[in-house]
């Protein structure tokens, strides 16, 4: 079974510096995506960034970038130039590609990690 | 195109009586899971369905929940019965195919209350 751990329940940073959330996973598939998603105070789940196990390449989206290493099976978070704005829980989540008749595809999440940005 | 919505956002029930959170995925959108998130937790997989097909039902509890895509209509989660212990948020998640994790889209959720 997958597994997503998530180390640090809560982290502050000062506004405009630069963050790094960590998240480490289990799993003996070779192919599955890994994401981050933000859940601000209105509990809206947004993705932030996506990752295919098969790319090397780290994903990044403007001031959000990844570290993933895959051998050991960790994924990190890293937030440039932080804003007020990006005061969030943040969720590491693990998933499988969807199998014709199958049943996986659902999203495996960590216990999240409550970021403060403070001015 | 709309986003995936979900209502009621809130709800409210005393304990023994039915909640039924409903789900419209977006358009052209077949494939729905359901999640719960418990205060201070990560979400939690409930069930996947297709249209009018349960096709993964590991995450629910065995008793009291059930859910439901028909043909026509959003998909809705009915708990029976409530207990204190079912106050959570659900969240519904709709996906374009069979692609499974690669394209999930979040509703806002619906946040219950038991009393």
């Amino acid at each position: 079974a997958q597994t997503v751990t998530q180390s640090q329940p809560e982290m502050s940073v000062q506004e405009a510096e630069t963050v790094t959330l960590s998240c480490t996973y289990d799993t003996s598939e070779s192919n599955y995506y890994l994401f981050w998603y933000k859940q601000p105070p209105s509990r809206q789940m947004i993705l932030v960034i996506r990752q295919e196990a098969y790319k090397q390449q780290n994903a990044t989206e403007n001031r959000f970038s990844v570290n993933f290493q895959k051998a050991a099976k960790s994924f990190s978070l890293k937030i440039s130039d932080s804003q007020l704005g990006d005061t969030a829980m943040y969720f590491c989540a693990f998933g499988l590609p969807g199998r014709v008749g199958g049943s996986q595809g659902n999203l495996i999440f960590g216990k999240g990690t409550k970021l403060s940005v403070k001015p | 195109n709309a986003g995936v919505m979900q209502n009621p956002r809130h709800l409210v029930r005393r304990r023994g009586q039915e909640a039924r959170l409903r789900c419209s995925p977006m358009k052209g959108h077949s494939h729905v899971y359901w999640y719960r998130q418990l205060p201070e937790e990560g979400l939690k997989f409930m069930v996947y369905l297709q249209k009018e097909n349960i096709i993964d039902e590991s995450g629910m509890p065995k008793e009291r929940f059930s859910a439901e895509f028909p043909k026509e209509g959003p998909s809705i989660l009915r708990i029976q019965q409530v207990v204190r212990g079912d106050s959570a948020a659900y969240f519904c998640a709709s996906s374009p195919s069979g692609q499974g994790a690669g394209e999930q889209y979040f509703g806002p959720g619906t946040r219950l209350t038991v009393t």
